[in-house]
Parts: structure tokens; C-alpha cells; sequence
């Protein structure tokens, strides 16, 4: 079965870098796109940015432009997120998803990592 | 402020029926992009409840239900139950190029 396993809690001071894993099995790692999608405490879900696996290729929402790296190693299935300049408004919990249905990323998050807790305080 | 816009809250009595609506715009529902539905229990990850406006995955009792039209859609609940007390989320694409969700709405069974 599709899985998805994400690292552990990460606590950060603010300027500083955190890089969030996101390990795949169960289905053929480069063939689907990977979504990042974060949730700051009682709030809602925000879409991050996209990797497509097969080549690297990245897009990222307008408001993680310049803050937000997504890279993937196909040995090990895992793709990564890094977000640069953290402050506490990052505090929240970072999921990956991959669109297993459509082969262009657009559709549907299923299933969802279990979700990395980042908290940013001095 | 979400592109899709959600009830932040509605509420019904065990055995009735809900539906959440999420309202877009001509760049996104509007424009053909499909609405998919989540559903998160407290602590959890999000499960995906419909997509593609109304297919159900397997596991997802026919009690959910989704529908689609115009800038809009809803999801609809029938014969509610304690258990799906949680919150909701639609999804779409947006022609900005980017995924939308809505703000999420909670769903509380009186």
C-alpha cells in the first residue's frame, strides 16, 4: 500500500533553515507528482509548492518564492522540503501528498504524510 | 483570506443532513478545474473524502456525497453521526497556476 513517512519534530530559531523529509513506497516514486501543504495551529491548510520527481522540476506558491526548496533523491524515493528565513509565523505542520490519479500533479492529495510539527521561537 | 470561501461552521443533529458549500471564481471552479473534499479529525492528517466533484474512494461510506456547479460545489452528509464531527476542506486549481483550498469548515453533530 502507498505510504508516506515523514521526519521527525523540528524546532528552529527564528532566521534559521528547516528541511522536512518525505520517504514514498508503494507506488512508483518518479511516475507522480509531490505536493507540500502546511497548517499553522488552528488554522487552515496552504498549498506550498509542488516537485515533479521525475526531473526535479519545481513551482511554488507566490508567497514561498524565495524561501522554499524542494529537491527529491530517486534512490532512496524520499523528496525534501526546505524553508529558509523562518519566523514564527512558520510554526505549523508540514504534509506531503503525491497525486497518484493524474500524471500532470493536478488533482486530488491521497494519501497525506502524517505531518512534520515545525516550531519557530527564540 | 482563502480563494475558496467555506462556512466556517454548521452543525446538525445525529440522523440529519448537512452540506458544506465552497464558492470560487471563474479562475478556478468555474473554469472547469475539479473540487476535491477532505476531511480531518483533531490531530490528524487530512483523508481524502471526494474528488473529482463526487467520486467516493473506496472506504468512504455513500453517506458523503459531492456535487458541482457553476463557481460553486458542496458536499453533502446524510444521516450524520457522532464520528463525523471534524473539519472540511474543499480543493481546486486555480489558472495562477497553484492549488486553493478553502478557510475549512467545522462540523459539529449536536
Amino acid at each position: 500500500q502507498v505510504q508516506l513517512v515523514q521526519s521527525g519534530a523540528e524546532v528552529k530559531k527564528p532566521g534559521a533553515s528547516v528541511k522536512v523529509s518525505c520517504k514514498a513506497s508503494g507506488y512508483t516514486f518518479t511516475s507522480y507528482y509531490m505536493h507540500w501543504v502546511r497548517q499553522a495551529p488552528g488554522q487552515g491548510l496552504e498549498w506550498m509548492g509542488i516537485i515533479n520527481p521525475s526531473g526535479g522540476s519545481t513551482s511554488y506558491a507566490q508567497k514561498f518564492q524565495g524561501r522554499v526548496t524542494m529537491t527529491r533523491d530517486t534512490s532512496t524515493s524520499t523528496v525534501y522540503m526546505e524553508l529558509s528565513s523562518l519566523r514564527s509565523e512558520d510554526t505549523a505542520v508540514y504534509y506531503c501528498a503525491p497525486t497518484l490519479r493524474v500524471i500532470d500533479g493536478v488533482g486530488e492529495f491521497d494519501p497525506w504524510g502524517q505531518g512534520t510539527l515545525v516550531t519557530v521561537s527564540s | 483570506q482563502s480563494v475558496l470561501t467555506q462556512p466556517p461552521s454548521v452543525s446538525g443533529a445525529p440522523g440529519q443532513r448537512v452540506t458544506i458549500s465552497c464558492t470560487g471564481s471563474s479562475s478556478n471552479i468555474g473554469a472547469g478545474y475539479d473540487v476535491h473534499w477532505y476531511q480531518q479529525l483533531p490531530g490528524t492528517a487530512p483523508k481524502l473524502l471526494i474528488y473529482g466533484n463526487s467520486n467516493r474512494p473506496s472506504g468512504v461510506p455513500d453517506r458523503f456525497s459531492g456535487s458541482k456547479s457553476g463557481t460553486s460545489a458542496s458536499l453533502a452528509i446524510t444521516g450524520l453521526q457522532a464520528e463525523d464531527e471534524a473539519d472540511y476542506y474543499c480543493q481546486s486549481y486555480d489558472s495562477s497556476l497553484s492549488t486553493v483550498f478553502g478557510g475549512g469548515t467545522k462540523l459539529t453533530v449536536l
